[in-house]
């Protein structure tokens, strides 16, 4: 069974802090994507990464992919509460195989 | 530029009713998937579509559940005889269709309808 563990679990942190999440698997997955959800929302696509060691920028959020595609990371710099929420990461297969595989997200608090 | 759209947002039903839930993809997108969200398991997969067809239902129950995207008109989850259970967020994501070796699963969702079953 693919499984996505994303760490940590809960964060928070004050505004203008730097932070780090983490999504990691023992499979490799063909892509890979970051969403973000808030309360009583669906997720928000953020990202898209598909080649092993790519690493794509949007705005003060950085996201990377490993090289053997298992796991990610999103870094987000100098924070603001607009980026409360939740983080999840979601691997992707080819193919006919297109459901995505969820991990539990990071529920981050950026206080003012 | 409508995204996915959902309804109903909420849904009550008693135990042993029947749920219908909608979903519309975005315009030109010609896969749906449908997803379950419980606030400690986070979100399952439950079924892919494409218009008049199941490509893949291995995460639906294979009891009082249902889906279908027919050739015209939304995709409707159906859950017959509702428990208690059954109560959680459920997603509609689309997609378009893409060619090729590379393509990848990057879906597009709604805003969820939640059920909740008294």
């Amino acid at each position: 069974t693919q499984l996505l563990e994303q760490s940590p679990q809960f964060l928070s942190i004050q505004e203008g802090e730097n932070l780090t999440v983490y999504c990691n698997s023992s499979s490799v997955f063909s892509s890979l994507q970051w969403y973000r959800q808030e309360p009583g929302e669906g997720p928000v696509l953020l990202v898209t990464v598909v080649t092993g060691g790519e690493v794509k920028k949007l705005k003060r959020l950085t996201f990377q992919f490993g090289d053997a595609r298992k796991d990610s990371s999103l870094h987000i710099t100098a924070a603001q509460p607009g980026d409360t929420g939740l983080y999840l990461c979601a691997g992707g297969g080819a193919g006919n195989n297109r459901k995505l595989i969820w991990g539990l997200g990071t529920s981050l608090a950026v206080n003012p | 530029n409508a995204g996915v759209m959902q309804n109903p947002r909420h849904l009550v039903r008693r135990r042993g009713q029947e749920a219908r839930l909608r979903c519309s993809p975005m315009k030109g997108h010609s896969h749906v998937y449908w997803y379950r969200q419980l606030p400690e398991e986070g979100l399952k997969f439950m079924v892919y579509l494409q218009k008049e067809n199941i490509i893949d239902e291995s995460g639906m129950p294979k009891e009082r559940f249902s889906a279908e995207f027919p050739k015209e008109g939304p995709s409707i989850l159906r859950i017959q005889q509702v428990v208690r259970g059954d109560s959680a967020a459920y997603f509609c994501a689309s997609s378009p269709l893409l060619q090729g070796e590379d393509m990848n699963t990057e879906a597009f969702f709604g805003q969820g309808t939640r059920l909740t079953v008294v």
